[in-house]
């Protein structure tokens, strides 16, 4: 079966501008995860979403970081004016965690390579 | 809150032989941990994983850790090194059923020398 599919595979935008990253976690996952790569920070949680619970933005960076799932599936991570801290590796993740039965097992997708100019 | 350090953060060996990659954890509540392996232009991948029970597992690609309560450790290791091993390494811990977020180390780049 499919994987994790990220998209765009790579992104360049100017300083200032609005970005939009996009994550198809794995059918029937009901976790969601996206997470950080960079040189300075190493790998960070930013964002998880589980159901219909209300999302853990705990890791967000700052206020121009947001993330939605629509309809229990496809996500989408926005970054409001970018700047040059902004570029990273942004990897997305999806996992079976019915609360009760877990597999703790994140599938991670190949990544969106994101670089500020 | 949880943290992972990894000692070294470059790591060579000689083909067939050990490989021993160092993961030590901090949490104040019993840890689930993780090794994933990440080859170049790709995603993570999972190698291992302890959540409950057996506190040695084996994982992909004939690794193997051990959960050490008592040093808080989660070592990562594989007996004979192959050129395909050669890859970064990182160790992870979550401590929080239901929302198992990742704390990642800072990881290893595991080189293999022919």
């Amino acid at each position: 079966g499919a994987g994790v599919s990220q998209s765009p595979s790579n992104k360049v935008t100017e300083k200032g501008k609005d970005v939009e990253l996009r994550c198809d976690p794995i059918s029937g996952h009901t976790a969601l995860y996206w997470y950080r790569q960079s040189l300075g920070q190493g790998l960070e949680f930013l964002i998880y979403f589980q159901g219909n619970s209300a999302p853990d933005k705990s890791g967000l960076p700052s206020d121009r970081f947001s993330a939605e799932r629509t309809g229990g599936s496809v996500s989408t991570l926005t970054i409001q004016r970018t700047q040059q801290e902004d570029s990273a590796v942004y990897l997305c993740a999806s996992s079976l965690a019915i609360f009760g039965r877990s597999s703790y097992e994140q599938y991670f997708g190949p990544g969106t390579r994101l670089t500020v100019t | 809150a949880q943290s992972v350090t990894q000692l070294g953060s470059h790591v060579s060996v000689s083909e067939g032989a050990l490989v021993l990659l160092r993961c030590n954890y901090s949490s104040s509540v019993p840890p689930y941990l993780f090794w994933y392996v990440q080859y170049p232009n790709q995603g993570l991948q999972l190698l291992l994983k302890y959540t409950t029970g057996a506190t040695l597992v084996k994982g992909i690609n004939g690794f193997e850790a051990e959960f050490k309560k008592s040093e808080t450790s989660f070592h990562l290791t594989k007996p004979s090194a192959h050129m395909s091993d050669a890859a970064e390494y990182f160790c992870a811990v979550s401590v929080s059923f239901g929302n198992e977020k990742l704390t990642f180390g800072t990881g290893t780049r595991l080189t293999i020398i022919p």
